[in-house]
């Protein structure tokens, strides 16, 4: 069984700091997904990474994908108290029939006025 | 408004009652999905349906039931449920071809399950 270890678990910071959280496995994934869970509601995809090396940015958020497709990071600049919400990296299995998306347990930021 | 609606919002439940909870989406996904949020877990897939077919079943206890009647609704049945059930009940839907997700998971907004 593949898993997806994120850290890390708590992150509360002050508002315009910057952060970073990790997305790890020991496995390898065709796709990593990033996702943003606010409460009461459903996560949304905020990108998806495809290739080894690939960075992909979203106005403050910087995206990263390991060269050996095992892990990511999202880094996020000048944090904002919108920003708040739970931080889900999700990854797509290698050689499986259907869909088998494995979810990491998340990150909970708290971005502080 | 997310194109997945998912009814009720809140459900709060005794052990020996019989609820259903409804996802409805209008994106015109062929395939549907429900998974479990407990606190501190990871998300779990439960069921996942391709064009109306159940495909996946992840050791799922029978006290839950899933229905598809089309490509746009989905349903969960609850029956006899235990108080380790409470948790939120995600449906989502994506696109498919030939088996396999070909683009994003849509999330409702969620179910949240309590029961007593």
């Amino acid at each position: 069984t593949q898993l997806l270890e994120q850290s890390p678990q708590f992150l509360s910071i002050q508002e315009g700091e910057n952060l970073t959280v990790y997305c790890n496995s020991s496995s390898v994934f065709s796709s990593l997904q990033w996702y943003r869970q606010e409460p009461g509601e459903g996560p949304v995809l905020l990108v998806t990474v495809v290739t080894g090396g690939e960075v992909k940015k979203l106005k403050r958020l910087t995206f990263q994908f390991g060269d050996a497709r095992k892990d990511s990071s999202l880094h996020i600049t000048a944090a904002q108290p919108g920003d708040t919400g739970l931080y889900l990296c999700a990854g797509d299995q290698v050689g499986t029939s259907y869909d088998k998306v494995i979810f990491g347990p998340g990150t909970s930021l708290s971005v502080i006025p | 408004e997310t194109g997945v609606t998912q009814t009720p919002r809140h459900l709060v439940m005794g052990m020996t009652n019989k609820k259903s909870l409804k996802c409805e989406q209008h994106l015109g996904h062929n395939a549907m999905y429900w998974y479990k949020q407990s606190a501190k877990k990871p998300l779990e897939l439960m069921f996942v349906y391709n064009f109306k077919e159940q495909t996946e079943n992840n050791s799922v206890p029978s006290r839950f039931s899933p229905e598809c009647p089309n490509s746009s609704h989905l349903f969960l049945h609850l029956h006899t449920l235990q108080p380790e059930d409470s948790a939120l009940y995600l449906c989502a839907s994506s696109q498919a071809i030939g088996g396999r997700r070909t683009g994003e998971l849509f999330f409702g907004e969620g179910s949240r399950l309590t029961v007593l």
